[in-house]
């Protein structure tokens, strides 16, 4: 079983640089989520959706964007890349606002 | 102050003893979720409580919703719980979000 996969786990960009950080599922879940996790910091909402073709910010969705043109994949690009923007990022998944699925996170470093 | 609150920040104990971490929260809540992460860092679901009491194994997870508060037990602990727990609120409200604890660091010692 896939559950929620995640791609790269690990990504060093340097200032300016983009990439797209990817998550799939393979439950048929309607909601996902991305989070990020800095040191000694709980997870953060960036941004989740509900369904596909719809999208919200969460807490820190700034230097962030998503889209959900399928169930899913759930895609998270950053544009512009900041040493701010080092941090683990996860991306989570539930049918309805269930159980939660959790991929193994990427690690992302800006230099 | 953060919507959702764990006490204590880091816990250690010895093999054997009964655990208990505390979540407490300031929003109005669809479901609470418990979470453990692992030191490798992977993430995963232990218990989504609406209401009462759960239980699996040798972990328990209550929640009293007029108190806003939940408790994560573990009896007869043991290293390999050794872990971060985090508690994570699922707000009522238009647009349903999580909203995470910092987590608690659970070190059981042999």
């Amino acid at each position: 079983n896939a559950g929620v996969t995640q791609t790269p786990k690990f990504r060093i960009l340097k200032i300016g640089q983009s990439m797209t950080l990817q998550c799939t599922q393979d439950m048929n879940h309607n909601y996902m989520y991305w989070y990020r996790q800095d040191p000694g910091m709980g997870l953060k909402l960036i941004y989740y959706s509900v369904g596909a073709g719809i999208t919200d910010k969460g807490e820190v969705p700034n230097g962030y964007n998503v889209s959900r043109s399928t169930t899913e994949d759930f895609p998270l690009r950053l544009e512009l890349a900041a040493p701010s923007q080092t941090s683990v990022y996860f991306c989570a998944s539930s049918y309805q606002a269930g159980e939660l699925f959790f991929g193994e996170g990427s690690r992302l470093t800006v230099l | 102050k953060n919507e959702v609150e764990q006490s204590p920040q880091n816990l250690t104990a010895q093999e054997g003893e009964f655990i208990t971490i505390n979540c407490s929260y300031s929003v109005g809540i669809s479901a609470l979720h418990w979470l453990q992460q692992h030191p490798g860092g992977g993430i995963v679901s232990l218990f989504m409580l609406s209401s009462g009491k759960k239980k699996h194994g040798r972990l328990i997870a209550t929640i009293n919703i007029q108190e806003k508060h939940s408790s994560l037990h573990i009896t007869a602990s043991h290293p390999r719980d050794s872990a971060v727990y985090i508690c994570a609120v699922l707000t009522q409200g238009g647009s349903e979000k999580l909203v995470f604890g910092k987590g608690t660091k659970l070190t059981v010692n042999p």
